[in-house]
């Protein structure tokens, strides 16, 4: 069945430094990819998304490609700020199958000034 | 526009205890849908709506679990006989289709003792 993996967590980088955060994902038909982020104490907020090979998502100076020759979708950020500290979660939609997300296990990022 | 909104924020139950979760979706929303997060977990699909009727249930655990949206546009999670196992937290998005990006609520986070 179609999965998502995620690097684990905790990642601590320092302010300004580059971050990636690893997805690979397992899908029999033709997904969507989504980042989605967590801050402390709220709730989950589209971060960016891809809805097919060689799509770009970026926002907030977020971005991630969809790469279907190596089924990867990873995060990245030329330099992160101490405010990027939260958990992300790679996850796909795949129509065939429905509406419904699934999602990786989540990173912690944690950003020290 | 107004967000996804769940109520309660929080609910502590006693185990064996019947409880109901409430999600109001972003106005004009046709697609509904309901995920459960454990601490440390990416959120897992429970069941989506596409107006009043339940277009997927299949990550609902038991039957002890039901879910309902009448009018196609509030929804209640219902939860039977809960077990402390179902402490989690509950969370609702929604989407404009079923092939649009999902937006979610705060979350319920419910406690059984």
């Amino acid at each position: 069945g179609n999965s998502v993996t995620q690097m684990e967590g905790p990642v601590t980088l320092s302010e300004e430094a580059f971050l990636t955060i690893n997805c690979t994902y397992t899908a029999t038909g033709y997904p969507s990819l989504f980042w989605y982020v967590q801050y402390p104490g709220e709730g989950l907020q589209l971060l960016l998304k891809a809805t097919k090979a060689d799509d770009k998502g970026s926002n907030k100076g977020f971005e991630a490609t969809y790469r279907k020759e190596t089924t990867s979708f990873h995060l990245e950020k030329g330099s992160v700020q101490v405010s990027d500290s939260a958990v992300y979660f790679c996850a796909l939609l795949d129509y065939n199958q429905g509406g419904k997300l699934i999602f990786g296990q989540g990173t912690e990022l944690s950003v020290k000034p | 526009g107004a967000g996804v909104s769940q109520t309660p924020s929080n609910k502590v139950t006693e185990k064996g205890k019947y409880v109901e979760l409430r999600c109001d979706p972003i106005s004009g929303h046709t697609a509904l849908y309901w995920y459960r997060q454990s601490l440390g977990q990416g959120p897992e699909f429970l069941i989506y709506f596409q107006g009043t009727g339940a277009a997927d249930d299949s990550g609902l655990p038991n039957d002890r679990f039901f879910a309902v949206r009448p009018e196609g546009s509030v929804s209640t999670l219902k939860i039977q006989r809960t077990e402390r196992g179902d402490s989690a937290v509950y969370l609702c998005a929604s989407s404009s289709t079923t092939a649009a990006s999902q937006y979610f609520g705060p979350g319920t986070r419910l406690t059984v003792t």
